[in-house]
């Protein structure tokens, strides 16, 4: 069975900080793709990374596949408010997605 | 603009209740899934479905069925209703023949058995 592991579960932070997210697996996945999910909405697709080592940046989003696809991060440059909600990876392979249980942000102004 | 609907945002029933969760997506999607979402245990998948009348069971499928009669349309069926069927209830879609691609979901249906 295919498991991925998020960290850390919970994060709390003041506006302006940095942080970082992290999606590990002792699996390769053949792709990685990282939602975002709002309160009361289902997740949404920020960013699919492919290629072992790939590092991808949405605004102040910046995205990495490990070098050996099994694991991947998530740096937020000077969080806001609007950053808040839960962040799901999902690791792509032979079968249905594999969710990660997801890290819940929570931005304060 | 893709989009995926489910019936209902939030239904309350009665413990041993036949419930119906209907989705539909607009995409032409040939995959669809169906998920249970509970704190601390992630998004659980249950049933999905690659093709009209075909359904493949998930991770936790037990107290659950499915219906896909039209490209469309997937619908999640719980046929005896349970209070630890209490749950946000998730149905997303995804195209092509391979199961790894992007998933569009609904809004979600949040489900409350008394």
């Amino acid at each position: 069975t295919q498991l991925l592991e998020q960290s850390p579960q919970f994060l709390s932070i003041q506006e302006g900080e940095n942080l970082t997210v992290y999606c590990n697996s002792s699996s390769v996945f053949s792709s990685l793709q990282w939602y975002r999910q709002e309160p009361g909405e289902g997740p949404v697709l920020l960013v699919t990374v492919v290629t072992g080592g790939e590092v991808k940046k949405l605004k102040r989003l910046t995205f990495q596949f490990g070098d050996a696809r099994k694991d991947s991060s998530l740096h937020i440059t000077a969080a806001q408010p609007g950053d808040t909600g839960l962040y799901l990876c999902a690791g792509a392979g032979n079968t249905p997605l594999v969710f990660g249980k997801g890290t819940r942000l929570s931005v304060i102004a | 603009d893709v989009k995926v609907t489910q019936s209902s945002r939030y239904l309350v029933k009665r413990t041993g209740e036949k419930v119906f969760l209907e989705c539909v997506q607009d995409m032409d999607h040939e995959n669809m899934f169906w998920y249970r979402q509970d704190p601390g245990l992630g998004l659980r998948l249950i049933y999905f479905s690659y093709d009209v009348k075909m359904k493949e069971k998930g991770d936790i499928p037990e107290g659950y069925s499915v219906s896909r009669e039209k490209k469309e349309r997937f619908s999640l069926i719980l046929e005896s209703a349970s209070t630890n069927q209490t749950s946000m209830y998730l149905c997303a879609s995804s195209t092509g023949g391979a199961l790894r691609e992007t998933q569009y979901f609904g809004p979600g249906t949040r489900l409350l058995v008394l």
